[in-house]
């Protein structure tokens, strides 16, 4: 198995909602990161995971939560979320920790907050 | 001024022609990637150079380390081409190694 999978792959929110964004690798990586994407615009990084802890937080708002249960495992929960926020979320991952080689990217999950 | 510069921003070209992205970076790197994304999202990772030349089928990547520039180089140019290219350089901010991505460059490849 060598790719990311992400779920949903589209999902329509409310301000009010509780939601989250799922990311799942089997190919033994242990640094996973989440990108946000808006249209036209390059990927900006939000949260890298190093061997399940939390290395790099770019800032991110509270309202956006990752969560590393385990190594093939990553999720990002969503709370209060603004429609500035609608965006392609991508997942990656690397082998050998956040300082390596090639990331390997998902399909990305297409939020849209109403 | 952006870390990573990608030229051109559009790129239209005939099949069978050959195409070529650059991408200049003005901090220190330790790695350079090419990226494709096509049109729904998903990225593909082509290339990770830190040195020379790579070649995966028609694509070729070049970098220059003393110039601080790379070469994405697409030869016989297929529509199935069609995409974003994306530069993005590895460098350390603030005592942390990140991606930089440039902006992309979108090519469109014509029947």
């Amino acid at each position: 198995d060598t790719e990311v999978t992400q779920t949903p792959k589209h999902l329509v929110m409310g301000m009010t909602n509780k939601k989250s964004l799922k990311c799942e690798q089997h190919m033994g990586h242990r640094a996973m990161y989440w990108y946000k994407q808006k249209a036209k615009k390059p990927p900006e990084l939000m949260f890298v995971y190093s061997y399940e802890k939390l290395s790099i937080n770019e800032s991110v708002p509270s309202r956006f939560s990752p969560e590393c249960p385990n190594s093939s495992l990553l999720n990002l929960h969503l709370h209060a979320l603004q429609p500035e926020d609608s965006a392609l979320y991508l997942c990656a991952s690397s082998p050998r920790g956040a300082h390596t080689d090639t990331q390997y990217f998902g399909p990305g999950t297409r939020l849209t907050v109403l | 001024k952006n870390e990573v510069e990608q030229s051109p921003q559009n790129l239209t070209a005939q099949e069978g022609e050959f195409i070529t992205i650059n991408c200049s970076y003005s901090v220190g790197i330790s790695a350079l990637h090419w990226l494709q994304q096509h049109p729904g999202g998903g990225i593909v990772s082509l290339f990770m150079l830190s040195s020379g030349k790579k070649k995966h089928g028609r694509l070729i990547a070049t970098i220059n380390i003393q110039e601080k520039h790379s070469s994405l180089h697409i030869t016989a140019s297929h529509p199935r081409d069609s995409a974003v290219y994306i530069c993005a350089v590895r460098t350390t901010q603030g005592g942390s190694e990140k991606l930089v991505f440039g902006k992309g460059t979108k090519l469109t490849v014509n029947p």
